[in-house]
């Protein structure tokens, strides 16, 4: 079945640093992928997505690229803010209606 | 701007009560989902409801699970039979379309705990 792999959190930075976190995926078909980030005490909030191959999808200076000859789609931001603190799912969706979500890094910031 | 709302945000039940979680979708929106997550695990699919219906649901939502759209904006979650291992943060979404590339909207969850 489809599935999605996050780096291992959790993930701490200090300000203004260069932030990668890595998503790997799975899937039968041509799925669409999804970051999703969650803020402490908030619900799952769309960051950006990308819908085929090379599309790259970008929101809030994040930024991370569908990548089918490696099956990732790693997210990326060149200067993160101790407001970036929250927990990032990356998720893909393919032929089903269901999101498959992965497990989840848990970023922190420092300033 | 329009977003999907939940109640409660906590409940704290025990075990072997049935308890109701409620959601209120985007208004225009016609797919309904309900997600779940164990702490410290990944947030796994629960069911989607389209048109009074079921159209798609996950092992884990068995005969304890029941959903239902009871008018013309709430959408529920009932738990028969609470167990421990049902403690987790639920979450319900909605999309207006059906499709992969159709985003899906969440809620801010309802964390249950079952004693």
């Amino acid at each position: 079945g489809d599935s999605v792999t996050q780096m291992e959190g959790p993930v701490t930075l200090s300000e203004e640093a260069f932030l990668t976190i890595n998503c790997t995926y799975t899937a039968t078909g041509y799925p669409s992928l999804f970051w999703y980030v969650q803020y402490p005490g908030e619900g799952l909030q769309l960051l950006l997505k990308a819908t085929k191959a090379d599309d790259k999808g970008s929101n809030k200076g994040f930024e991370a690229t569908y990548r089918k000859e490696t099956t990732s789609f790693h997210l990326e931001k060149g200067s993160v803010q101790v407001s970036d603190s929250a927990v990032y799912f990356c998720a893909l969706r393919s032929g089903a209606q269901k999101l498959v979500f992965g497990q989840g890094t848990r970023l922190t910031i420092n300033p | 701007e329009p977003e999907v709302t939940q109640t409660p945000s906590h409940q704290v039940t025990q075990m072997g009560q049935e308890v109701i979680l409620r959601c209120v979708p985007i208004s225009n929106h016609l797919y309904f989902y309900w997600y779940r997550q164990i702490l410290g695990q990944k947030v796994e699919f629960l069911v989607s409801f389209y048109n009074n219906e079921i159209s798609e649901k996950s092992e884990i939502f068995d005969d304890q699970f029941s959903v239902e759209r009871p008018d013309g904006s709430n959408f529920t979650l009932k738990i028969r039979s609470t167990k421990l291992e049902d403690s987790a943060m639920y979450f319900c979404a909605s999309t207006q379309k059906t499709g992969r590339v159709e985003t899906q909207y969440f809620g801010p969850g309802t964390r249950l705990l079952v004693l």
